[in-house]
């Protein structure tokens, strides 16, 4: 089945720690992007890739590393520098040559130990 | 700064009783417009895109229009399963970036 797959669903992070939430997809499709979602809010763009390679902060950078090998991987790392890490983190992918609508996986909710 | 607002924040409605979403953008050079379903602790889900003013998209119970200001979802004869967030989202300028609403949260009881 053509997807996102997002993991792992469920992290804890300790304090001082970095961790990594992965997002991988199969639909062949050359932009990728890293939300954040608090309770009540919208989503809000932490990074974006359009190609391989290259990538951009959106408006909520600061604390988060993202990098981009290869087409079909995302990941993102919440560093330390990230005081309030307590959140649902939704990975999504488009196809920019075809309507770019974005596709969302399943999302990993972190929390802080 | 792109803005998108949604209203009502949450919703309550009785099973098969009618209403409507809406979703007011201020944005220069709107490339699209999205509407998304999202149940609790999963990933968005998307309904429709709509591109220029006076378009209309119709999923079952889901019809979603567009002006030049604002977009309504509209929900006919609502049941249980439509209970979910629902998500507003703008495409402008020159990048593929999305802005996103709060969302519009109903509730459909039996």
């Amino acid at each position: 089945d053509g997807g996102i797959t997002q993991s792992p669903k469920y992290l804890f992070r300790k304090e001082g720690q970095n961790v990594t939430l992965s997002c991988e997809q199969n639909l062949n499709h050359d932009a990728m992007y890293w939300y954040r979602q608090d309770p009540g809010q919208g989503l809000r763009l932490i990074y974006y890739s359009q190609i391989v390679n290259d990538f951009q902060k959106g408006d909520i950078a600061e604390g988060y590393s993202v990098s981009r090998e290869k087409k079909e991987s995302f990941p993102l790392t919440v560093t330390s520098a990230q005081k309030n890490p307590t959140a649902f983190y939704l990975c999504a992918s488009s196809d920019s040559l075809a309507k770019n609508i974005q596709y969302f996986g399943a999302g990993t909710r972190l929390s802080v130990l | 700064e792109d803005q998108v607002t949604q209203s009502p924040e949450a919703l309550r409605l009785q099973e098969g009783e009618s209403s409507s979403l809406n979703c007011s953008y201020t944005v220069s050079g709107l490339r699209g417009l999205f509407w998304y379903r999202q149940d609790p602790g999963k990933g968005p889900e998307f309904l429709f895109t709509l591109y220029s003013a006076g378009e209309e998209k119709e999923k079952e119970r889901l019809k979603a229009t567009l002006t030049k200001k604002e977009s309504f979802l509209h929900i006919t004869a609502p049941k249980p399963e439509d209970s979910a967030t629902y998500l507003c989202a703008v495409q402008a300028g020159g990048n593929n970036r999305l802005a996103f609403g709060k969302g519009n949260q109903v509730v459909v009881i039996p």
